[in-house]
């Protein structure tokens, strides 16, 4: 079973609203990481918040990490047309291979 | 935009066909991963390295082998294609960093169609 999910699996919101997705994960974690993959392309890193860290800020990203709760989420402010994309969490907990989440799929309407 | 190139970017093939997917890197890095993606699916680590002649299976089974002779060069082949085989493949590198894990950087991805 995957380490980490995402929740929801599809959002669509309005240019300019906010997006929040979430990331669940199973075990301890050493840092989780947050990519976005446009359609068909390969991925970009967003962001590295590690384990002693509870928020992160990178432009209009916010990560922010509960370690108690094992998960995270991520929130896009003054979402873009070009925010349009699947975002994935993933984990690394210590065997030096990241896990990928299931993924959320945002889809920003101008 | 990461330094990490693959070719081909799509790729149309029949079955017993033996292929393989070039990736390439020139930021010098000693990690190398190849992924397997469905369409609007999770990725699954297929296979890695942790530099030249180190090579290990991921956490998905694969019929496919890599080699890694050169530290930029981390080609994936498949001696004999199935349609199974049909997916989109991922490569990525990433420095060799303290433990804990270092942002991987991706390629564009190769889609593989197996007739």
């Amino acid at each position: 079973s995957q380490q980490g999910e995402e929740d929801p699996q599809a959002l669509s919101i309005q240019e300019g609203e906010n997006a929040t997705m979430n990331c669940s994960y199973k075990t301890s974690i050493n840092n989780l990481q947050w990519y976005r993959q446009n359609s068909g392309r390969g991925l970009v890193h967003l962001i590295l918040i590690r384990s002693n860290e509870r928020e992160k800020h990178s432009g209009r990203l916010r990560v922010t990490l509960d370690t108690s709760k094992k998960s995270s989420s991520l929130l896009i402010t003054a979402s873009r047309a070009a925010d349009t994309a699947s975002y994935f969490c993933a984990t690394y907990f210590g065997n030096e291979k990241l896990t990928f989440g299931t993924g959320t799929r945002l889809t920003i309407i101008p | 935009e990461a330094d990490i190139y693959q070719t081909p970017r799509y790729l149309v093939i029949g079955t017993g066909k033996k292929i393989t997917l070039e990736c390439s890197q020139t930021m010098g890095h000693d990690k190398m991963y190849w992924y397997q993606q469905d369409p609007g699916m999770e990725l699954h680590l297929i296979h890695y390295s942790y530099g030249v002649n180190s090579t290990e299976k991921g956490d998905l089974s694969s019929e496919s082998t890599v080699s890694r002779i050169r530290t930029e060069h981390f080609p994936l082949t498949l001696e004999s294609a199935r349609p199974s085989h049909t997916s989109q493949y991922l490569c990525a590198s990433s420095r060799m960093g303290l433990a804990g894990g270092d942002t991987q950087y991706f390629g564009p991805g190769t889609r593989l169609t197996v007739l």
